[in-house]
């Protein structure tokens, strides 16, 4: 299996603050990364897929790099609503796996 | 605007079998990958496998022992069925849409049930 791993586990920032959480695969998967955003007792949503792009109706200030191994999710000006744990997956390989989460909480 | 529905049992005994079925509204189950996903309360997300329109699957190792899942694309649903649970399996169950099946396209959970949680307990 591909293990995925996130850091920093949690992360404490203010409304306007630029944040970057970053997902390591244990392989090279290409491009083949996406991050969801999760907010208590809702589904994950879709942000980003293949390393880059925008998911539709996602805001702008959302944006995502790669490809390979290491792989960075940046919110560009945190708005309240952002405040929710994001995960990454990866689709390279079955099993498709997550990282353990990344939780971003008001400062 | 696709939308999925995710309905069975909230309680299983240990060592029965946990079914669920989602329902797929709004949009063609044909064509797409269509995954279940799993996640213990306060914990991260477990993908349980995926079943395309034909039937074909691919299931996590972890679980592959005890997991079947099913298509019924005249329904327009698929299912799962979990064997053997225990403790351990209590979880947040969420199905969702993972990809569509096309060459060189990069699957992704795009549209998600609300998720049913699922408590093992005698």
């Amino acid at each position: 299996d591909i293990q995925m791993t996130q850091s920093p586990s949690s992360l404490s920032a203010s409304v306007g603050d630029r944040v970057t959480i970053t997902c390591r695969a244990s392989q090279s998967i290409s491009l083949y990364l996406n991050w969801y955003q999760q907010k208590p007792g809702k589904a994950p949503k879709l942000l980003i897929y293949a390393a880059s792009s925008l998911q539709s109706g996602v805001p702008s200030r959302f944006s995502g790099s790669g490809p390979g191994t290491d792989f960075t999710l940046t919110i560009s000006s945190l708005q309240p609503e952002d405040f929710a744990t994001y995960y990454c997956q990866q689709s390279y390989s079955t099993p498709n796996t997550f990282g353990q989460g990344t939780k971003l909480e008001i400062k | 605007q696709v939308q999925l529905q995710e309905s069975g049992p909230g309680q299983v005994k240990p060592s029965e079998t946990l079914s669920l079925t989602c329902i797929v509204s709004g949009g063609s189950i044909s064509s797409y990958y269509w995954s279940w996903i799993r996640q213990p309360a306060g914990k991260g997300l477990e993908w349980i496998g995926r079943i395309y329109t034909s039937g074909s699957t691919n299931y996590n190792p972890s679980l592959k022992s005890r997991v079947t899942m099913s298509v019924d694309t005249s329904k327009s649903r698929f299912s799962l069925k979990l064997s053997s649970v225990t403790a351990a399996d209590t979880a947040v169950y969420y199905c969702a849409r993972a990809g569509v099946v096309v060459p060189g396209a990069i699957p992704y959970f795009d549209y998600w049930g609300q998720g049913t949680l699922v408590t093992v307990s005698s």
